[in-house]
């Protein structure tokens, strides 16, 4: 069965160009969360939906970052003006449902590299 | 707020040694627990949960972990350790209440195996 599915999987950026990064998550899964990891640490919570319900951003580390996912399917993460602290993993994850015992489910990350 | 600490960022073992992974939390109030893991080259998946009942919980792969309230502890065992399990691990708590349902990870373990 298709798993969540991120892209591009790597994006090089010069330093103030836009860059915008897309989760396709598993069909009919309700919650979907966008996480940063850098290196040698574990994912950083940015921002999280339901359906297409935007109800938490507050990990969103400035007003460049922006995030949505207009139908409830598909979301985009998207870094204006880039910079070079953004370098990092970017994760995506998708829930069945809304309740917090449930697991996420992981894409494979895009790795953004800010020169 | 709630934190998750992970002891042991680097564990080298070899081949049918016992592992122990400690993992730790902050959170005043009722909480789900996680344990997922990251092969070489593979997006992050669940190891094992925690949500209620028995706290002794049992996942994948021979993994165990033991939620102890009292300690706010949800360690990661395993009897005897295999070359496949080399992986990155990472603790995951998830409040059960309060409406926020926004997970917090620990930095990981990297567990490398010896043959």
């Amino acid at each position: 069965g298709a798993g969540v599915s991120q892209s591009p999987r790597y994006k090089v950026a010069k330093r103030g160009q836009d860059v915008a990064l897309r989760c396709d998550p598993i069909s009919g899964h309700v919650s979907l969360f966008w996480y940063q990891q850098a290196l040698g640490q574990g994912p950083e919570f940015l921002t999280y939906f339901q359906n297409e319900a935007q109800l938490d951003k507050s990990g969103l580390p400035s007003d460049r970052f922006f995030a949505e996912r207009p139908e409830g399917s598909v979301s985009t993460l998207k870094i204006q003006r880039t910079q070079q602290e953004d370098s990092a993993v970017y994760l995506c994850a998708s829930v069945r449902g809304s309740g917090s015992n449930q697991p996420q489910h992981f894409g494979d990350g895009t790795r953004l590299s800010i020169l | 707020a709630q934190s998750v600490s992970q002891h042991n960022h680097h564990v080298i073992l070899s081949e049918a040694a016992s592992l122990e992974l400690g993992c730790n939390y902050s959170y005043g109030g009722t909480v789900n627990l996680f344990w997922y893991v990251q092969y070489p080259g593979q997006h992050l998946q669940l190891l094992l949960k925690y949500f209620s009942g028995d706290p002794l919980v049992k996942g994948i792969k021979g993994f165990e972990a033991e939620f102890i309230k009292s300690k706010f502890s949800f360690n990661l065992r395993k009897p005897s350790v295999q070359w496949s399990d080399t992986a990155e691990y990472f603790c995951a708590v998830n409040p059960s209440s309060g409406g926020s349902y926004i997970p917090t990870f620990g930095r990981g373990t990297s567990l490398i195996v010896h043959p």
